[in-house]
């Protein structure tokens, strides 16, 4: 069974406290693996999405890594802006299109 | 705004009645997904539409559950029989072409008292 699991579950860090959020998962097909961010009450937020391992990507304050086994969401120098749960995801295999979803790191940016 | 829109924002029920959500992507996606999310979970695939046709349904989509796009614009999600267990967000995400990433909406907040 594909699984993804996404530590830590929350995390509190200082303004300006870079940090490093971790999806590890184990499918079967990899086809891609997305970053998602979700504000409460909202619907999850498209970040990024990585193919094969060592593509990297990077946006403002967030950079995504992938390697074979897991992915890294680093965030530089956070801003309480940042705060937000943060869900990664895989898409696998030929002929289907569902992604499975971790269950999110919840990022606490204090000023 | 033309991101993915989902009516209503919030329903409540009482267990045993029929309830239907609608979701209107965005305008140029062929592909529509519905999603659950129960608190602090990630969301769990519903069911995946592309054009009209419902190409994949989850083993979690009971058959009180039905879904519809017809003409492959709307999609709306009917719930019969609402059960305590029902309650969650529901979340319609919609894309352009396989492996692009989902655009969602705000979600429906169903509670089933």
């Amino acid at each position: 069974e594909d699984q993804v699991t996404q530590s830590p579950e929350a995390l509190r860090l200082q303004e300006g406290e870079s940090s490093s959020l971790n999806c590890s998962y184990t499918v079967s097909g990899l086809r891609g693996l997305f970053w998602y961010r979700q504000d409460p009450g909202k619907g999850p937020e498209f970040l990024f999405t990585l193919y094969s391992a060592g593509e990297e990507k990077e946006k403002e304050r967030l950079k995504a890594t992938l390697t074979k086994k897991e992915s890294f969401l680093h965030i530089t120098a956070p801003k309480p802006e940042d705060s937000a749960t943060y869900l990664c995801a895989v898409q696998v295999g030929a002929g289907s299109y569902q992604l499975t979803f971790g269950k999110g790191t919840k990022l606490s940016v204090i000023p | 705004d033309t991101g993915v829109s989902q009516d209503p924002r919030h329903k409540i029920t009482k267990r045993g009645q029929n309830v239907t959500f609608r979701c209107d992507p965005i305008s140029e996606h062929n592909r529509l997904y519905w999603y659950r999310q129960t608190l602090g979970q990630g969301p769990e695939f519903l069911t995946y539409f592309q054009n009209e046709a419902q190409l994949e349904k989850s083993r979690l989509l009971s058959d009180r559950f039905s879904a519809e796009r017809p003409k492959g614009s709307f999609s709306t999600l009917e719930i019969q029989r609402t059960e305590q267990g029902d309650s969650a967000m529901y979340l319609c995400a919609s894309s352009l072409v396989n492996n692009s990433p989902l655009h969602f909406g705000n979600g429906t907040r169903l509670t089933v008292t």
